[in-house]
């Protein structure tokens, strides 16, 4: 099993929709918990971490924890064509420097 | 504005080849990290390092090393490149801690081919 699961996608929404990206992982150790943006041709920029169960808001994106579930969303409210890329969750333990990144799901909003 | 710049965007390799990859970073950060991804697997951390002429194995260094000689530039080394090696590399940077209370800030990456 690996330690971080993500459905590749394609997902496609038309814009305007509220759009769910999903993340389970094995490892009950992972305390801290982040979503990355990537556009084509560019490298990951970070948009939202956490560090406990629970909701957290920053503007139209909600990140959510069930640490319980193992089951990590983030939410995106009012998608826009500029929200399409690919969105990863990466997941690190209370220890080490390094973090395991999920395989990214492929959003497209269409307009 | 956090500047993480790779030497190249697409670079063509032999097998057998030594082949090394340029990263450079204009923030003064402490912790540098090497990165592959490939479709289906993600990022995978290849190696990291916290200080000049330190460095940590990641998850999969096998057939890599690094060299951090300046704190703004971290190589890594492919000793002789095999065509599995093949992938997108990503270099990033962050002040300590590191991620997530520190984010890492990343480079666009090199598309490395081997053929």
């Amino acid at each position: 099993q690996k330690e971080v699961e993500q459905d590749p996608g394609p997902l496609s929404v038309p814009e305007g929709a509220i759009v769910s990206l999903n993340c389970t992982y094995s490892n009950s150790a992972f305390q801290y918990f982040m979503w990355y943006r990537q556009y084509s041709r560019k490298g990951p920029e970070l948009l939202m971490y956490t560090y406990s169960s629970g909701n957290k808001e920053d503007g139209r994106f909600t990140a959510q924890v069930d640490k319980s579930s193992k089951y990590i969303s983030l939410f995106i409210r009012d998608s826009q064509p500029s929200d399409s890329a690919t969105y990863l969750c990466a997941i690190r333990d209370n220890y080490g420097q390094n973090f395991v990144f999920g395989p990214g799901t492929r959003l497209s909003v269409l307009p | 504005d956090v500047k993480v710049t790779q030497s190249s965007r697409y670079l063509v390799k032999r097998t057998g080849e030594k082949v090394f990859l340029e990263c450079v970073q204009d923030m003064d950060h402490e912790n540098m990290f090497w990165y592959r991804q490939d479709p289906g697997l993600g990022l995978r951390l290849i190696y990291f390092s916290y200080d000049v002429k330190m460095k940590e194995k990641g998850d999969i260094p096998e057939g890599y090393s690094v060299s951090r000689e300046k704190k703004e530039r971290f190589s890594l080394i492919l000793e002789s490149a095999s065509t599995n090696q093949t992938s997108m590399y990503l270099c990033a940077s962050s002040l300590v801690p590191g991620p997530p209370k520190q984010p890492q800030h990343f480079g666009d990456g090199t598309r490395l081919s081997i053929l």
